[in-house]
């Protein structure tokens, strides 16, 4: 099973500031990687798949990176709506799909 | 629009039983896998079961094989998940989930809480 490890677990950052999420794999996964938010009493949302492919209606300030076992998240700019739970998945190697333990964004 | 609506859940003692529904819409639901995710609270998302659309093949987590079963019918447009032997440690928040050729979940429901406690 492959193990992803989400660094840090909680970012505390100012609104209008740059938010850098990172994602690490235990094993290669290509680029088979995507990346949720959550927000609280919600179900996840679908932001980038592919590694870098933004999903349709997600802003451009989301942007995603990396293959293999490194992957980052990036958010420019971030926005009142922007602090919630983001969560990487690995679809690589399955099953099962992978998940890591998720990267609280919270404000500073 | 795509929507995916979970029932079925509940208060339910441990070693106990409960079926979850998901019933969609918005789409061709017998041209696509789907799959039950789960959220313990406060916790992270852990992927429960997988069932294919044309074979019906099936998958599951390590945590719940031999307790849980994955199923769906293609003419209620409807997808379930029966599980027994329940214990404190399947409490949370089952999502449905559509799949896709590639893996990544794109479309969810809004979730059914599941408590195991006596």
């Amino acid at each position: 099973e492959i193990v992803l490890t989400q660094s840090p677990a909680t970012l505390s950052v100012s609104p209008g500031e740059s938010a850098t999420l990172s994602c690490r794999a235990s094993q290669s996964i290509r680029n088979n990687l995507a990346w949720y938010q959550q927000k609280p009493g919600q179900a996840p949302r679908l932001l980038v798949y592919g590694a870098s492919t933004r999903a349709t209606g997600i802003p451009d300030r989301f942007s995603g990176s990396g293959s293999g076992t490194e992957f980052t998240l990036t958010i420019n700019s971030l926005q009142s709506e922007d602090f919630a739970l983001y969560f990487c998945q690995q679809y690589n190697n399955w099953p099962p799909n992978t998940f890591g333990q998720g990267t609280k964004v919270e404000v500073k | 629009e795509v929507q995916l609506v979970e029932s079925g859940g509940g208060l339910v003692q441990p070693g106990g039983s409960l079926r979850l529904s998901c019933v969609a819409s918005g789409f061709s639901f017998r041209d696509y896998s789907m799959n039950w995710v789960r959220q313990a609270p406060g916790k992270g998302l852990e992927w429960v079961s997988h069932i294919t659309a044309p074979s019906r093949t099936t998958f599951y987590a390590d945590s719940v094989k031999g307790r849980f079963t994955i199923s769906r019918d293609n003419a209620k447009n409807s997808l379930y998940l029966q599980m027994t032997s329940l214990g404190a440690e399947d409490t949370a928040m089952y999502y449905c989930v559509r799949g896709g050729s590639s893996g990544y979940y794109y479309y969810w429901g809004q979730g059914v809480l599941v408590t195991v406690s006596s």
